[in-house]
């Protein structure tokens, strides 16, 4: 199994600031996923994110607010741009196994408040 | 109407008891299921996965799906207090060229000594 890194751990923002999260992982990976967990919510997935290639970003997400980067197979990182409280949550980076079993494999997590 | 339901707890067992975590969906294009535990201030683990209906055994932990229904169950035998964590079902189907995963909302288990 992937071991994936996150950092910050957790912050606590003003509105109308940026924070990047950032994601390592130990080995080398096709894709990376980035999620939002939202107390009482469940797992919601903001965009899909390949090396070389734009952000895939699901339904509600969109890329001013969540600039994605992945400049090479181990590092990805999220921004969560011009915050609001309602963007208070906790920021989880995943991986697909490499077994084919479609499993996830997921960090820590980045817990975020925002004032 | 969401497409995974999962009801949320908290459930509460003393130790040794038998516990049952269930979820249901919509979507028929699911094809794989899975079980996550998550301990507080950490990221999921996956625990259990399964493709085809019926029943996969793990150790205490044993996986069943009934897709005719469309439903998923973990039990948990002899349950201990390390057992205590929230459990997310998931499930996957291809979409846009990967394997899209969809998370019910997680089950909070608090197992007493």
């Amino acid at each position: 199994s992937a071991v994936i890194s996150q950092k910050p751990s957790r912050d606590i923002c003003q509105r109308g600031t940026s924070l990047t999260i950032q994601c390592q992982v130990d080995s080398q990976v096709t894709m990376m996923f980035w999620y939002r967990q939202q107390p009482g919510q469940s797992l919601t997935l903001i965009a899909t994110a390949n090396q070389g290639s734009e952000a895939t970003y699901e339904s509600g997400f969109v890329i001013d607010k969540f600039p994605i980067s992945r400049p090479n197979l181990t590092f990805s990182t999220l921004t969560v741009s011009n915050m609001s409280p309602e963007d208070s949550s906790i920021y989880l980076c995943s991986v697909e196994g490499d077994r084919g079993l479609n499993e996830q494999f997921f960090g820590p997590g980045t817990r975020l408040t925002v004032l | 109407q969401k497409e995974v339901e999962q009801d949320p707890g908290p459930l509460s067992v003393p130790e040794g008891a038998i516990v049952s975590l269930n979820c249901t969906y919509s979507n028929s294009a699911f094809q794989y299921f899975m079980w996550y535990r998550q301990y507080s201030r950490k990221g999921p683990e996956l625990l259990m996965y399964t493709y085809s209906s019926g029943n996969k055994e793990d150790g205490r932990f044993t996986a069943q799906v009934d897709k005719s229904s469309k439903y998923i169950s973990l039990f948990i035998r002899d349950s201990q207090p390390s057992d205590s964590a929230t459990y997310l079902c998931a499930m996957s189907s291809f979409s846009g060229g990967y394997q899209k995963v969809t998370f019910g909302t997680g089950t909070k288990l608090q197992v007493i000594p």
